[in-house]
């Protein structure tokens, strides 16, 4: 079975530019949250995801930060524009219960210069 | 608001050492509790849970035990090798419909030969 699947892996970008982010899910997770790692803390919640409504989004920063998962699938989670304090890592993960616990991707390390 | 509170590191221990990483945790209802491991430039793996009172979850020689009356679910290991080294992360599923898993800051055990 594949995992939650993110991309880029890395990537670089000057301060005041836009940047997007994409999260494949494990198949049949309806649930997909987008967390936010910075360096040498824990994770912590931007949105979570029932299929295709938000329904969790209090920790996400709305005047720059975006996202959306259309279909119920597929997620992305866009920046516009980035700021220098927006650097750290951005973690994708999906379940099916809450009991099985999450599962997550390899995450996007995102430095802004 | 739900909680973890994890002990500080780093810890260093020599190969075979035992291990122990304190956890506890602030919550309403009845939690999941979960450990999440992540080595150096990779996501979050899923070590071990535990979804009521009394669970012992285990994984890879790695234990945790969820005790209700001291709200702990502390991870052991009898002997720990060089490739245990990584960052451990307790975390809580809260109840209800609040399906989010809130992260403890994250324990970064090195393990020297």
């Amino acid at each position: 079975e594949a995992g939650v699947v993110q991309s880029p892996r890395y990537k670089i970008i000057e301060k005041k530019q836009p940047v997007a982010f994409w999260c494949n899910p494990i198949s049949g997770h309806n649930t997909l949250y987008w967390y936010l790692q910075n360096l040498g803390q824990g994770p912590e919640l931007l949105i979570r995801y029932e299929n295709e409504e938000a329904v969790d989004d209090s920790q996400l920063p709305k005047d720059r930060f975006s996202a959306e998962r259309l279909k119920g699938v597929d997620s992305t989670l866009k920046i516009q524009p980035a700021e220098l304090g927006d650097s750290a890592v951005y973690l994708c993960a999906s379940s099916v219960t809450r009991g099985a616990g999450a599962f997550f991707g390899q995450g996007t390390r995102l430095t802004v210069v | 608001g739900d909680s973890v509170t994890q002990m500080e590191g780093p810890v260093t221990l020599s190969e075979e050492a035992f291990l122990t990483i304190n956890c506890t945790y602030t919550a309403t209802g009845y939690p999941s509790l979960f450990w999440y491991v992540q080595y150096p430039g990779e996501g979050l793996q899923l070590l071990l849970k535990a979804t009521k009172a009394d669970d012992k979850g285990s994984n890879k020689g790695f234990e945790a035990t969820y005790r209700k009356e001291t709200t702990s679910f502390h991870l052991e290991k009898g002997s720990v090798q060089v490739s245990d080294s990584a960052v451990y992360f307790c975390a809580l599923y809260s109840g209800g419909s609040n399906y989010k898993l809130t992260f403890g800051k994250g324990t970064l055990l090195t393990v020297n030969p």
